[in-house]
């Protein structure tokens, strides 16, 4: 059974940059047909879609954040990986990863994993 | 992008009734369109994809349809377990999410 898990810090100061990673265990990073994606959720709000990347490294990113985001994946580890830069406290969120099902629908996610932006 | 407005933003029903969420997006976004809900402190779960396609394990009294701009998502007798927060997505790049629809027992 596929399960993908965050981790990274959950401190964050503003003007630094925030670092995520989801592991991915129980199935391989590089199947076809899937892309690998982050959404956050500030407390108490709604769902943003951050950005998504397919194993080959193909990323697409929303464009609201492209400015500071990168992100990147390690097959050998079986990870994918965010970083958003020059963070402010509108950052501060629960940061989920999930399974993008043919690019279009998220159908397995991670637990998330909250991060603040806080000095 | 295109904006997904949900409606209502919140309901409170009784076990039993049927529910309904809807779903209106900016542009045609033919049936590219998935739901999803989420309970209190938990990941979402997709439950509808590509408008009106029950995702597997999913309980048959969830249900999506609609096309184009328009869509609506049913709980035909609303169950207890049922109380999330339910979001629509669009996949058309960008991906965006509606507002969320809070539902509670009455």
């Amino acid at each position: 059974q596929l399960q993908l898990q965050e981790s990274g810090p959950g401190l964050v100061k503003p003007s630094e940059t925030l670092s995520l990673t989801c592991t991915v265990s129980g199935g391989s990073i590089s199947l076809t047909t899937y892309y690998w994606g982050w959404i956050r959720q500030p407390p108490g709000k709604g769902l943003e879609w951050v950005g998504s990347i397919y194993y080959t490294g193909s990323t697409y990113y929303n464009p609201s954040l492209k400015s500071r985001i990168t992100i990147s994946v390690d097959t050998s580890r079986n990870q994918f990986s965010l970083q958003l830069s020059s963070v402010t406290a509108a950052d501060t969120a629960l940061y989920f990863c999930g399974r993008l099902r043919r690019g279009s629908a998220f159908d397995i996610w991670g637990q998330g994993t909250l991060v603040t932006v806080s000095s | 992008d295109i904006q997904m407005t949900q409606s209502p933003s919140s309901l409170s029903a009784s076990v039993g009734d049927r529910v309904t969420i809807t779903c209106q997006a900016s542009q045609d976004i033919t049936m590219y369109l998935n739901w999803y809900q989420q309970k209190p402190g938990k990941a979402p779960q997709l439950l509808i994809y590509d408008a009106s396609n029950l995702e597997t394990g999913v309980p048959s009294r969830f249900s999506g349809s609609g096309s184009g701009t328009d869509f609506t998502f049913t709980i035909s007798s609303l169950q207890p377990e049922d109380i999330a927060t339910y979001y629509c997505q669009q996949y058309n790049h960008p991906l965006t999410f509606g507002g969320g629809t809070k539902v509670e027992i009455k």
